[in-house]
């Protein structure tokens, strides 16, 4: 079946550092690739996709690339910002039969950013 | 253009009692869904509709109805609430079965005691 796996949180970063969380995926045929993001007391909002491999999907100062080689989709920001705390979480889509296309999710990151 | 609604957004039940949570969407999206989210476990789908009239099983179905007999609505049914099902429980929609971007209402807080 596809399963997604992403790195385990919590993650507590200072104002402007680099951020990475990684997601490596398994799935049968071409899937799609997302990530979402979660503010505290809201539902999930598309951050950024990516259809096919060697795509890179941006978003907000987020980029993540679709590497078919090493089935992955590690979300990147260059400077991150107290804003940007949130539970992120990695999901693909794949054809799931009868013209359906169901969505996994991984378990979600949880990023802390401090002044 | 309100997205998709859900109410209520807290709720606490005793075990054994029953309820529903209401989902809502204004695109005209064909596709619904209904997610728990649990702690270290992410999204689980619970149930979904590729359309009126139509419903399917998630993952984790047990212990949970649906029905789906408008395009705009789509209601999740505990029959009987247990602990188990104390969770923050999402509806989504999207345009079509094979539609990307997936949209969430803000989700509904259940405590079952």
């Amino acid at each position: 079946g596809n399963s997604v796996t992403q790195m385990e949180g919590p993650v507590t970063l200072s104002e402007e550092a680099f951020l990475t969380i990684n997601c490596t995926y398994t799935a049968t045929g071409y899937p799609s690739l997302f990530w979402y993001v979660q503010y505290p007391g809201e539902g999930l909002q598309l951050l950024l996709k990516a259809t096919k491999a060697d795509d890179k999907g941006s978003n907000k100062g987020f980029e993540a690339t679709y590497r078919k080689e090493t089935t992955s989709f590690h979300l990147e920001k260059g400077s991150v910002q107290v804003s940007d705390s949130a539970v992120y979480f990695c999901a693909l889509t794949a054809y799931s039969g009868a013209g359906s296309y169901q969505l996994t999710f991984g378990k979600g990151t949880k990023l802390s950013v401090i002044p | 253009n309100a997205g998709v609604t859900q109410t209520p957004k807290f709720q606490v039940l005793k075990t054994g009692q029953s309820m529903t949570l209401q989902c809502a969407q204004d695109m005209n999206h064909e596709y619904m869904s209904w997610y728990r989210q649990d702690p270290g476990m992410g999204l689980r789908l619970i149930h979904y509709s590729v359309g009126a009239g139509i419903t399917d099983q998630g993952e984790v179905p047990n212990g949970y109805n649906v029905s789906r007999s408008t395009t705009e609505d789509f209601p999740l049914r505990l029959l009987s609430a247990a602990p188990s099902q104390t969770s923050v429980y999402f509806c989504a929609s999207r345009k079509t079965r094979s539609s990307y971007e997936q949209y969430f209402g803000p989700g509904t807080r259940l405590t079952v005691t």
